[in-house]
């Protein structure tokens, strides 16, 4: 099993739809989950941070940790076309020596206009 | 002014071939990373330095030799090219090792032929 799973993709919808992007990961000791956002020729820009468990709203964007699930979740409202990308979950442990980012897969999303 | 910038942002060689990747960071953080993106947009991470010292070796062939002149600069040298090494090369940086919040060039393509 691999420590992050992501949905596969891509995803396609129509916009103004609400955008449902799942992660899962099998390491308990993560602790720091973030999500990425990358445009086509891009690098890799962070969208949502948060520590633990519970939610962050930040614009259009909300972003959901449940631990006892392993389980996180980005919630897109609203969707734009300027929200294609592909977005990558990623977490991380305590920050120390060897801690170090591990990124989901990535799932590429297109919002149709 | 770009905060992660790295050259060059495309790079077309035959195997067999050494070629050098670098990078540069002007947001005074301490670490900074190479990471490797497959086709698939799988990103993984290489290395990370602290303060010019290696702190991350995650299993990377000898062919790859990463050298930090100062905490600014981490450049990464590519022995012997070989087909499997195509993909897209991003450099990133953050204020601590294994920080969530990392700042990411926009990446060097590599075609090895």
């Amino acid at each position: 099993q691999k420590e992050v799973e992501q949905d596969p993709g891509p995803l396609s919808v129509p916009e103004g739809a609400i955008v449902s992007l799942n992660c899962t990961y099998s390491n308990s000791a993560f602790q720091y989950f973030m999500w990425y956002r990358q445009y086509s020729r891009k690098g890799p820009e962070l969208l949502m941070y948060t520590y633990s468990s519970g939610n962050k709203e930040d614009g259009r964007f909300t972003a959901q940790v449940d631990k006892s699930s392993k389980y996180i979740s980005l919630f897109i409202r609203d969707s734009q076309p300027s929200d294609s990308a592909t977005y990558l979950c990623a977490m991380s442990s305590p920050t120390g020596a060897n801690s170090k980012l591990t990124f989901g897969k990535g799932i590429t999303l297109s919002v149709r206009p | 002014d770009t905060a992660v910038s790295q050259t060059p942002k495309y790079l077309v060689t035959q195997m067999g071939n050494d070629k050098s990747i670098k990078c540069e960071q002007n947001l005074g953080h301490d670490t900074m990373y190479w990471y490797k993106q497959d086709s698939k947009k799988f990103l993984k991470i290489m290395f990370s330095y602290n303060n010019k010292e290696l702190i991350i070796n995650e299993t990377v062939p000898n062919r790859f030799s990463p050298k930090s002149p100062d905490k600014a600069h981490l450049n990464l040298h590519i022995n012997s090219l070989e087909l499997g090494d195509s993909a897209v090369y991003f450099c990133a940086s953050s204020r601590q090792t294994g920080e969530g919040i990392q700042y990411f060039g926009a990446g060097t393509r590599l075609s090895v032929l």
